[in-house]
């Protein structure tokens, strides 16, 4: 059994260049959720699939942040033109949409450094 | 709005001792779910202990316990005997629940970091 995995999970990268972050949720959850954690801070939920479907994004989520979860599975998330402020760790989490089990699971993360 | 607020920042405890954490959240809906994560120094979130708005009894399950009480909109974390290997930071989190194809998205708290001592 397989939990939440996550690529790469460190990236460091100028301002200004495109960076790409994949998640692999658990195979038979089809929820799956974008969070960011800055340096002392919880997470902040950015976007939510419900298998293919984007269903929701933050406010949070710029122009420049794209995220795709194509046929369900694996999702992506993309920053464009990255800037300073993107320096964060991003956390990829899925679940399951039952009553009983609605805890989300969270893979490693992402720690992202824009230099 | 939602809001989960966990004002202990910091906690430093010795081995054995035990430690509880507070969390007092805010929501306005009825059915919501509760949860309590640990961040250990390796970064990956882990899931401990749920609990539904529908149920405020409180259980025990090995050396954690939770005390969930709506009239104060409480919900604290214990861990009893505490162990090295419980320094982490910990997360308290609030999901309002909609049927559907709502988010379901998770609301944290800032995280009360745990320190222990040997």
């Amino acid at each position: 059994d397989t939990g939440v995995s996550q690529n790469p999970r460190h990236k460091i990268t100028k301002r200004g260049q495109n960076v790409t972050f994949r998640c692999d949720p658990i195979s038979e959850h089809n929820r799956l959720y974008w969070y960011r954690q800055t340096l002392g801070q919880g997470p902040e939920f950015l976007t939510y699939f419900q298998n293919e479907a984007q269903l929701e994004k933050s406010r949070l989520l710029s122009d420049r942040f794209s995220a795709e979860r194509p046929k369900g599975s694996f999702s992506t998330l993309e920053i464009q033109r990255t800037e300073q402020g993107d320096s964060a760790m991003y956390l990829c989490a899925s679940s399951l949409a039952r009553l009983d089990s609605y805890e989300q699971y969270f893979g490693p993360g992402t720690r992202l450094t824009v230099t | 709005a939602q809001k989960v607020t966990q004002a202990q920042t910091e906690i430093s405890v010795v081995e054995k001792e035990d430690v509880t954490l507070d969390c007092v959240y805010e929501t306005r809906d009825t059915t919501y779910y509760l949860f309590w994560y640990k961040q250990p120094p390796s970064g990956e979130l882990v899931f401990l202990i749920r609990r539904n708005s529908f149920d405020e009894q409180n259980e025990i399950s090995g050396r954690y316990s939770w005390n969930f009480q709506k009239s104060t909109s409480s919900f604290n974390f214990t861990i009893t005997a505490s162990q090295v290997v419980d320094s982490a930071v910990y997360f308290c989190a609030l999901s309002v629940f909609y049927y559907g194809g709502a988010t379901n998205k998770l609301i944290f708290g800032t995280g009360t970091l745990l320190a222990v001592q040997p």
